[in-house]
């Protein structure tokens, strides 16, 4: 267990659909990142919150948003959900500023169908 | 544009036997490289990560190797088990760390 939590591990839905996807930090941590994943292809950065504000954007297309709660716990809500957004989705979380902590969460696997 | 390349894109080895990746990176500036292992379906799990200053960290059977100079690292891989069959990846941090560029990983099958 790396410490840092997603729900649901699966997911499948409909086009056209919306989804949230849940991400709790390690204790401690006050950054979560969030990558996308296709099929075979590389982690995809997508957005980086810190301490509940946005601080670094990827990828991410306007479909999709995220937030951080006091709790720093990080939500990422995915609508008008299409095929090609089927993807294994990653938190990971660290301290900010440091070279060392940054851990991953064990995904959730998105299939739109 | 900041860039993370490696190489092979994929290697069979067998069982007991050594092998090593590469990793060669444009980025800048340059804050620290990390490499990860990912099982398939599974997050990404750090090996090892070293700064501007270390030229090699081990873990276990990995070993990766960093030259600054020449913007290239190494994961070796030593008397390899069938639990090694994974995706290697390479990830570099860009300055104030929270920006992380991702090679397109390796993937290594060990066999019996």
């Amino acid at each position: 267990d790396s410490g840092v939590t997603q729900t649901p591990k699966h997911l499948i839905t409909a086009t056209g659909q919306r989804v949230t996807l849940r991400c709790s930090p390690r204790s401690g941590d006050l950054s979560v990142y969030w990558y996308q994943q296709s099929l075979d292809q590389g982690l995809q950065f997508l957005i980086q919150y810190y301490n509940g504000e946005e601080r670094a954007k990827g990828n991410i297309l306007e479909r999709f948003s995220a937030q951080q709660f006091p709790d720093l716990h990080s939500e990422l809500n995915l609508s008008s959900l299409e095929l090609g957004d089927s993807a294994l989705y990653f938190c990971a979380s660290s301290v900010q500023g440091l070279n060392y902590g940054y851990t991953f969460g064990s995904g959730t696997r998105l299939t739109v169908v | 544009k900041n860039q993370v390349e490696q190489s092979p894109q994929s290697l069979i080895i067998l069982e007991g036997k050594n092998c090593t990746l590469q990793c060669n990176y444009t980025v800048s500036p340059f804050s620290n490289l990390r490499w990860y292992k990912q099982d398939t379906g599974r997050g990404p799990v750090s090996l090892t990560i070293m700064t501007f200053s270390e030229n090699t960290k081990s873990n276990g059977r990995y070993t990766a190797t960093l030259d600054a100079d020449t913007k290239q690292s190494s994961l070796h891989i030593t008397a390899s088990q069938l639990s090694d069959s994974a995706s290697y990846i390479c990830v570099v941090s860009v300055g104030n760390d929270y920006k992380l560029s991702f090679g397109a990983g390796t993937t290594v099958t060990v066999r019996a």
